[in-house]
Order: C-alpha cells, then sequence, then structure tokens
C-alpha cells in the first residue's frame, strides 16, 4: 500500500550520528505515530501527533525527536544514535473521521543499524 | 508491564487446518482490538477487529473471538493457506473519541505463523 512511504528504508549510521527517518501519507489522515519493533517486544509507541501543532510522547521517546511539518509529513530524529536504537521503525496514520474504527495504516518500515 | 501479551511465539499448521492465535490483556479499559498480520520487509497490515460489545466478528475465513471475563481474544483462520504464514499482532485500544487515549494501540509481542502445504 503506496499510501504511507517511508525514507530511507533501509539505513547503517555510526554512534553519535544524527538521523532523520521520514513519513509521508497521501490518506488525508490527520493522525500519524511513530512506532519501533523490536524481536520479542512487538511494536512500541515513541511519538504521536493529532495534528500539525499537537505532538505527544509514546511510551519510548527518549533519545527521539519528532516534526510534523504538514499534515502529511511526520519525520523521527534521532539527535545522537546508539547501538540500542537498532530496530525496525514504522510510521502510522488513523482518521479521526472514522469513529467506528481505530484501525491504523502503516508504511513499509526502515530498517536501521546503528554501529 | 506488558499490557497486551501474545504467549506463544510461533504456531505451525497444516494446509486446510484451523489455525488459533491467541492474546491475553490485563488493563480493563481496553474496548476495541485488532489484528494485524505482517509480511517481511513490509509493514502491518489491518486484518480484523472487534469491539468490546461484540464477543465475535467474523471476516470470510476470518472470526475474532472475544472473552471479556477472561480478558482474552483470539484468531481463528479456517481453512488455513500457505499464504497466511506471517506474524500475528493484537493490539488494543480504549477510550472514545475526544480523549486523549484515542487512537493509541497497545500491541502484543506477535506470533509467527507458518502453514506448510
Amino acid at each position: 500500500d503506496a499510501d504511507v512511504t517511508q525514507t530511507p528504508r533501509n539505513r547503517i549510521t555510526k554512534t553519535g550520528k544524527r538521523i532523520m527517518l521520514e513519513c509521508s501519507q497521501t490518506k488525508g489522515h490527520d493522525r500519524m505515530y511513530w512506532y519501533r519493533q523490536d524481536p520479542g517486544l512487538g511494536l512500541r509507541l515513541i511519538y504521536y501527533s493529532f495534528d500539525v501543532k499537537d505532538i505527544n510522547k509514546g511510551e519510548i521517546s527518549d533519545g527521539y525527536s519528532v516534526s510534523r511539518q504538514a499534515q502529511a509529513k511526520f519525520s523521527l530524529s534521532l539527535e545522537s544514535a546508539i547501538p540500542n536504537q537498532t530496530a525496525l521503525y514504522f510510521c502510522a496514520t488513523s482518521d479521526l473521521r472514522d469513529r467506528d474504527s481505530k484501525t491504523q495504516y502503516f508504511g513499509p518500515g526502515t530498517r536501521l543499524l546503528v554501529l | 508491564d506488558q499490557q497486551v501479551k501474545q504467549n506463544s511465539p510461533s504456531l505451525s499448521v497444516q494446509e486446510g487446518r484451523i489455525s488459533i492465535l491467541n492474546c491475553d490483556y490485563t488493563n480493563s479499559m481496553f474496548d476495541y482490538f485488532l489484528w494485524y498480520k505482517k509480511y517481511p520487509a513490509e509493514g502491518p497490515t489491518f486484518l480484523i477487529s472487534i469491539s468490546s460489545i461484540k464477543d465475535k466478528n467474523e471476516d470470510g475465513r476470518f472470526t475474532v473471538f472475544l472473552n471479556k471475563s477472561a480478558k482474552h481474544l483470539s484468531l481463528h483462520i479456517v481453512p488455513s493457506q500457505p499464504g497466511d504464514s506471517a506474524v500475528y499482532f493484537c493490539a488494543a485500544s480504549w477510550g472514545p473519541y475526544g480523549s486523549g487515549n484515542t487512537g493509541k494501540l497497545i500491541f502484543g509481542q506477535g506470533t509467527t505463523l507458518q502453514v506448510k502445504p
């Protein structure tokens, strides 16, 4: 589903480097989320945004920051990458108007390796 | 504190048989549950959901059952097909639209299903 895109798809970086992961969506959804997936831990919420002026921390926000540049764009930054941030990162969207559902729609993911 | 748990990391079934994936939760405030399927190198895709006012929801070969007293839900796939081989995540949410919790999902660890031809 190309409605939610993530760049880059794969990234290798070194400890201490700053890195940005980008997410764009064409669904017209107002809500956007960043998750990370680690083996045996499922998906955990890093940050979420209900609109351009609303940014909220998730359960594991330490070491991360986000920017909601527009309704369609939500970026995740690692200011100083560390090896335990090696993970699979997913962006997701949901629609406030969809009142009967809390379904989120995911991008294809970014695989990040921090050396 | 894992509020949503999938205690079976993997499951293997024969093609044509039933696959049953289980999920337990601890937070009685959860009122909406979802199942996602994930193939390698792809993002999770929505499969089926159920509101806490129901105890069953069916969509083709997929049925989700909810037992609120036991805080347990299960996904049944009948008949299982090799293309169903994937990682399955259950997720839970709570709160009506307009509350600060709306839209947030809590995921389980995932169960890898292998359907053998």
